[in-house]
């Protein structure tokens, strides 16, 4: 059974670009959740999905979106990029409603030069 | 709200003996569960333990176990004889389980070192 892929592991980008992450969660897993991880705020919630809605949303500003298609695939966008946004972003997919563990993709790292 | 409070940000033990990891958690909520991940240097947040807040037993899965004490609001993890692959950051991590939501609130985390 295939576990949560997240692509690209590794990007570097510039302020004020933009950047999308993608996440697959393991098959039969409706539910998708983001987290942000940096040195200074540790883990972060960012938001979640669940068929294609987003039911719980962190204290991020507009500029972190996201989606979830039909497939269950997610993806993040962070536009006007600035030098915070550095971080390990980490995907997590849930297959129970309530209880049971999350299961956490290998993380996309992104820096911002 | 929920908070999670991990006070050792590093410990040390030695290969084969027993190590707890502390963990302290606040929550007005009833219904929660309390996680603790692995994260060694690649990032990944390895699944290790789940303690529901109405499970009577401790919760144990090989190697891993969670002291849970309710009434002290504490869920530490006591790995037995490690090994030098636990090297690695331990974060704690608290789901309220009334919802839908699946939102984790993380703790600090604790570095663990193996040595020889």
């Amino acid at each position: 059974k295939a576990g949560v892929t997240q692509t690209p592991r590794y990007l570097i980008k510039t302020r004020g670009q933009q950047v999308t992450l993608s996440c697959s969660p393991i098959s039969g897993h409706r539910s998708v959740s983001w987290y942000q991880q940096t040195p200074g705020q540790g883990l972060q919630f960012l938001f979640e999905y669940f068929s294609e809605t987003q039911r719980n949303k962190g204290n991020f500003p507009g500029r972190f979106s996201g989606r979830q298609f039909s497939n269950s695939r997610s993806e993040m966008n962070v536009s006007t990029l600035e030098l915070g946004d550095s971080a390990l972003y980490l995907c997590a997919s849930n297959g129970q409603a309530n209880t049971g563990e999350l299961f956490f993709g290998e993380g996309s790292r992104l820096t911002v030069l | 709200a929920q908070k999670i409070t991990q006070t050792q940000p590093g410990m040390f033990v030695q290969e084969k003996e027993a190590v707890t990891l502390d963990c302290t958690y606040d929550t007005s909520d009833q219904s929660y569960g309390l996680f603790w991940y692995k994260q060694p240097s690649s990032g990944e947040m390895i699944f290790l333990i789940y303690q529901g807040s109405y499970d009577e037993q401790n919760a144990t899965e090989g190697r891993y176990s969670l002291n849970f004490q309710k009434a002290r609001k504490s869920a530490n993890l006591v790995i037995s004889a490690s090994q030098l692959g636990d090297s690695a950051m331990y974060f704690c991590a608290m789901r309220v389980l009334t919802g839908t939501a699946s939102k984790l609130t993380f703790g600090t985390g604790t570095r663990l070192q193996v040595t020889l």
